[in-house]
């Protein structure tokens, strides 16, 4: 069974600029969470997607932003970037014992 | 707020030898605990997991333990080799005023492996 997909892999952006993240979960699962990564925060939790409706949010702008289709395949938003924003960004899938699998993350540096 | 943290940003240990990372929890309702394995350039890999009604739970290589006492778990790896070398995250899938469940990690271990 194929892993968490997630694209684009790096993605270089300026800021004001605004960015749409993709995630595809591994098939089955039907919930997806966002994760930032950043050397000085760590891993932060982002939001939750359930059936297409968000479950749960992280203490994030609303700048940020996600979705999640009918096929569980999830996009966030971010918009008018700013360089704090630069970071890791992962998506996770989870499964039915609760257990999240991540995929390889989406490198988004902001100049 | 509360949080999960780890008491050694980094640890070194020879290979072949046993590493045993901690981490301290404060969330006394949490009720499942995660511990990830992060390569460098990869996204954080499941390694083990272990809920709140068991003490300990053992995988291959592996072994984590959970003292809900002083809210302390730790991992321990056996026979430490080169390919574990990576940050170690711990994490609580608790539910911290919400009803909602979202991981919180800790702030990660790097191990490394010496030959």
């Amino acid at each position: 069974k194929a892993g968490v997909t997630q694209t684009p892999r790096y993605l270089i952006k300026t800021r004001g600029q605004q960015v749409t993240l993709s995630c595809s979960p591994i098939s089955g699962h039907r919930s997806v969470s966002w994760y930032q990564q950043t050397p000085g925060q760590g891993l932060q939790f982002l939001f939750e997607y359930f059936s297409e409706t968000q479950r749960n949010k992280g203490n994030f702008p609303g700048r940020f932003s996600g979705r999640q289709f009918s096929n569980s395949r999830s996009e966030m938003n971010v918009s008018t970037l700013e360089l704090g924003d630069s970071a890791l960004y992962l998506c996770a899938s989870r499964d039915s014992t609760d257990t999240q699998y991540f995929g390889p993350g989406t490198r988004l540096t902001v100049l | 707020g509360e949080n999960v943290g780890l008491h050694l940003p980094t640890l070194s240990v020879q290979e072949g030898d046993n590493s045993i990372i901690n981490c301290a929890y404060s969330n006394s309702a949490s009720d499942y605990f995660i511990w990830y394995k992060q390569e460098s350039g990869k996204g954080p890999q499941f390694i083990i997991d272990i809920r709140s009604n068991m003490d300990k739970r053992q995988g291959q290589r592996v072994t984590v333990l959970l003292n809900k006492t002083v809210k302390h778990l730790s991992l321990q790896i056996a026979a430490t080799q080169p390919g574990d070398s990576a940050v170690y995250f711990c994490a609580e899938n608790g539910s911290p005023g919400g009803s909602a469940r979202q991981l919180t990690f800790g702030s990660g271990t790097q191990l490394t492996v010496l030959p």
